[in-house]
Parts: structure tokens; C-alpha cells; sequence
């Protein structure tokens, strides 16, 4: 199985600040990678797909980088909605894998 | 618009046997592949398995593998989970996902969710 290590597994940032999120793959995934927001109480969106697709409706603040095993979430300018936890999956062979996670604070 | 509503969850007993539901509307069901994932409390997301838009293709998270089957009812435009040898450890909010495509594809639509509790 392919092994998702996700990081950090919490931060907490200042409104305005860049914010990136990383996630290594145990082995090369090309880019069959996506990126969630899951807000308290709530059911997982999809920010990004493919690696770097944005969702449609999802503010261009966020974007997505990388390929093989090597991918980063990042959020341009941190907005207080954006309070969440945030997972990356992979998709290139079942089974599927999450990563643990990364708890977004602001400050 | 695509909807997804989850039903079936409850309180069950270690070993008893459970049926999720998720009734889709709002897209052509048979076009996408359908997953299951599920969230213990307080705890990350865990994806549990997917079926392809025929219904013949399925995979499993190995904490499931034997004791959970996916299936689908593409007359009904219903996805089922059928969980046997429930596990203190399987009580989570289980949600269904569609596919991104007919095969496979990060999930793009996901339902609200359905609480399993396996409790004496």
C-alpha cells in the first residue's frame, strides 16, 4: 500500500499570512493526487484535483504543486474561513490513501 | 445538482452486521465510480472502498477487506455498504463520495454522512 505522510499536522498562522502544506508519497504517484478542506462538523470539499486542478468555485488563493511523490498545498493569502483541516489523498492504486492531516489555525 | 444522503447508520453490537445506503440524484449514477470513506471521532479520514460504474470492479482499505462489500444499484441510483463482523474500531461517521470518473479519480461530491456506534 501506498503510504501518505502528511505535514505539518497542525499550524497556526496569522490572517494574510502563505501558508503550505506538504504531503510525500511512499512511492511515485504521478500527479493522482487531491487536496481537501474539511471544516468542523462537516463533510471533506475538494480543493484541488490532479494534483494542481482547482475546483471549480474554489477561491485561486489555494493551489496545488507536484508530482511523483512530492506535493504541496499552499494558500496564498490566509482568510479566517479558512479555519479547517486539511488532507491530501492519493488515487494511483487502491488502496487509496489519506494523509493524517494538518489542523489550520489562525492566529 | 449532485446530491448524496446517506442512511442506515445506528448503534449495532460487536459482531452484528450492518447496511449503509446513498441514494444519488442530480447526475447520471451509472457514468461515475462511488466510494466510501469514514471518519472515527476525532480522528482523520480513512478510506474504507470504492466500486466502478458497472459494479464488477471493487476495492477495499485492508481494515475492511472481508467483512465490508461494496455494491451498487444502478436501476435505483443507490450505493450500499454491507458491513458483517462489526468492530468497536468501525464506529465512525461513514460518508459516500462520487468518483471523479466511470474508474477511478479523487472523490469530487460527498454526502453529509451516517453514524455507526458498535457498542454493547
Amino acid at each position: 500500500d501506498i503510504q501518505m505522510t502528511q505535514s505539518p499536522s497542525s499550524l497556526s498562522a496569522s490572517v494574510g499570512d502563505r501558508v503550505t502544506i506538504t504531503c510525500r508519497a511512499s512511492q511515485g504517484i504521478r500527479n493522482d493526487l487531491g487536496w481537501y478542506q474539511q471544516k468542523p462538523g462537516k463533510a471533506p470539499k475538494r480543493l484541488i484535483y490532479a494534483a494542481s486542478s482547482l475546483q471549480s468555485g474554489v477561491p485561486s488563493r489555494f493551489s496545488g504543486s507536484g508530482s511523483g511523490t512530492e506535493f504541496t498545498l499552499t494558500i496564498s493569502s490566509l482568510q479566517p474561513e479558512d479555519l479547517a483541516t486539511y488532507y491530501c489523498l492519493q488515487h494511483n492504486s487502491y488502496p487509496s490513501t489519506f494523509g493524517q492531516g494538518t489542523r489550520l489555525e489562525i492566529k | 445538482q449532485v446530491q448524496l444522503v446517506e442512511s442506515g447508520g445506528g448503534v449495532v453490537q460487536p459482531g452484528r452486521s450492518l447496511r449503509l445506503s446513498c441514494a444519488a440524484s442530480g447526475f447520471t449514477f451509472i457514468n461515475y465510480g462511488m466510494h466510501w470513506v469514514r471518519q472515527a471521532p476525532g480522528k482523520g479520514l480513512e478510506w474504507v472502498a470504492v466500486t466502478w460504474y458497472d459494479g464488477v470492479n471493487k476495492y477495499y482499505g485492508d481494515s475492511v477487506k472481508g467483512r465490508f462489500t461494496i455494491s451498487r444499484d444502478n436501476s435505483k441510483n443507490t450505493l450500499y455498504l454491507q458491513m458483517n463482523s462489526l468492530r468497536a474500531e468501525d464506529t465512525a461517521v461513514y460518508y459516500c463520495a462520487r468518483g471523479a470518473t466511470a474508474r477511478s479519480g479523487t472523490p469530487d461530491h460527498w454526502g453529509q454522512g451516517t453514524l455507526v456506534t458498535v457498542s454493547s
